[in-house]
């Protein structure tokens, strides 16, 4: 399977920080990635699509980029809400699908 | 409104069968580029996705846990099931199923969970 491997695995931030989380692929898998937020006993919700689509509703300070093997979440002002686990996932279309391992935004 | 609900038994013991169900509303399975998919989270860990079902029957498998899984879908009751044998304490987990309406989507609607406990 393809590994995603995801860091920082924890990040300690203020509210107004912009913060960045990573996430490697071990082979290339174009912008097929997804990112998503779960906050404690909720499911996740999906945020980012094709590595850099925003889904409709989520806030503008939610940006995806990166293609092949490197990509990246910005929150380019994080809001109290925005205090939540965020997986990286890549959907490439015939093989099984994976996810990160997880990053932990928690308040600093 | 699209929404996923999963059902299924809260206690099953080790090495038993658990099979699980997702009954889903507001789309269909037929639509060409649709997929659901199940996805578990073990308490305190990360999200794992185990299978999914594509709109043609197209069939795909976790491959740490393919020999143990089985994946189906009856499109006529909107619903997925997941079959798991030979359960362990270590499949204690809860567990999703999603949505992805086209190839180029993420998992855009997730039904709520259920929580499975293996023990004896």
């Amino acid at each position: 399977d393809i590994q995603m491997t995801q860091s920082p695995s924890t990040l300690s931030a203020s509210v107004g920080d912009r913060v960045t989380i990573t996430c490697r692929a071990s082979q290339s898998i174009s912008t097929w990635v997804a990112w998503y937020q779960q906050r404690p006993g909720i499911a996740p919700q999906l945020l980012i699509y094709g590595a850099s689509s925003l889904k409709s509703g989520v806030p503008s300070r939610f940006s995806g980029s990166g293609s092949g093997t490197e990509f990246t979440l910005t929150i380019s002002s994080l809001q109290p809400d925005d205090f939540a686990t965020y997986y990286c996932q890549q959907y490439l279309t015939d093989s099984p699908w994976t996810f990160g391992q997880g990053t932990k935004v928690e308040i600093k | 409104q699209v929404t996923l609900k999963e059902s299924g038994p809260a206690l099953v013991k080790p090495t038993q069968t658990l099979t699980l169900t997702c009954t889903f509303s507001g789309f269909s399975l037929s639509t060409i580029g649709m997929r659901v998919s199940w996805i578990r989270q073990p308490p305190g860990k990360a999200l794992e996705w185990l299978a999914r079902i594509d709109w043609d029957d197209d069939k795909f498998y976790s491959t740490s846990l393919k020999t143990r899984l089985s994946i189906s879908k009856d499109t006529s009751k909107n619903q997925v099931a997941l079959t798991l044998t030979n359960v362990d304490p270590a499949d204690t987990a809860t567990y999703y199923c999603a949505r992805k309406p086209s190839a180029q989507d993420g998992m855009d609607v997730w039904g709520q969970g259920t929580t499975v406990t293996v023990s004896s």
